[in-house]
């Protein structure tokens, strides 16, 4: 059965740190994967990964795919506050679309 | 933000009875997706649908069912409300399958 396992699941840091979250994946006929951040409501769109070792980037936010062994990361460089979320990862198959259970980020001022 | 509404925000129900939630896009986009999410489940497919009065099932569809009888209106429909259908449910869009790029506020579901 196709599953997404996020780690951890949750983390708590303080302003200025670095993090890394990660998402690990088994999925049939792989076709992208999709990091959103949740706050109190809806998820918004973070990144969208479909080949293997290109960086995605978004100010101090940046992500990365590893198809061979099956995984993302996602960093997050100098965190603020405002980085306080639910980050979900999510890995589109051929029919199906997966969704992590999520790693809930706290940082502290 | 993408022009996704969910309605009603929140509802309270009785076990038992029908319950029907609306989500209405102005993106004009093809494909729309109902989503549960509970703890330590992430969010879950429901149903989906590709087109007017074209619908799928998702991952978790016993139990409710669904329909799209306009581009920018998809109904989900609880026929007989359950405590286990407490939950958080999104609405979402894409224009293309299963790329999901834009949710809805989430309405929050609680069966008493």
């Amino acid at each position: 059965e196709d599953k997404v396992v996020q780690s951890p699941l949750s983390l708590v840091v303080h302003e200025g740190d670095t993090v890394t979250l990660n998402c690990s994946y088994e999925v049939t006929n792989f076709r992208s994967l999709l990091w959103y951040k949740q706050e109190k409501k809806a998820p918004t769109f973070l990144f969208m990964l479909t080949s293997s070792g290109i960086e995605k980037k978004s100010g101090r936010l940046s992500s990365i795919l590893d198809k061979k062994e099956l995984f993302s990361i996602l960093n997050i460089t100098a965190t603020q506050t405002g980085d306080s979320a639910v980050y979900l990862c999510a890995v589109e198959g051929y029919n199906d679309m997966r969704f992590g259970a999520g790693t809930r980020l706290t940082v502290k001022p | 933000d993408a022009g996704i509404t969910q309605s009603p925000r929140h509802k309270v129900t009785e076990t038992g009875t029908p319950v029907t939630l609306r989500c209405h896009q102005t993106e004009n986009h093809r494909y729309m997706y109902w989503y549960r999410q509970d703890p330590g489940h992430g969010l879950r497919l429901i149903h989906y649908s590709y087109g007017v009065k074209d619908t799928d099932k998702g991952e978790v569809s016993d139990g409710y069912s669904v329909s799209r009888s306009k581009t920018e209106d998809f109904l989900l429909t609880l026929e007989s409300a359950t405590s286990s259908q407490t939950s958080v449910y999104f609405c979402a869009i894409s224009e293309e399958r299963q790329r999901v790029a834009f949710f809805g506020q989430g309405t929050r579901l609680t069966v008493v």
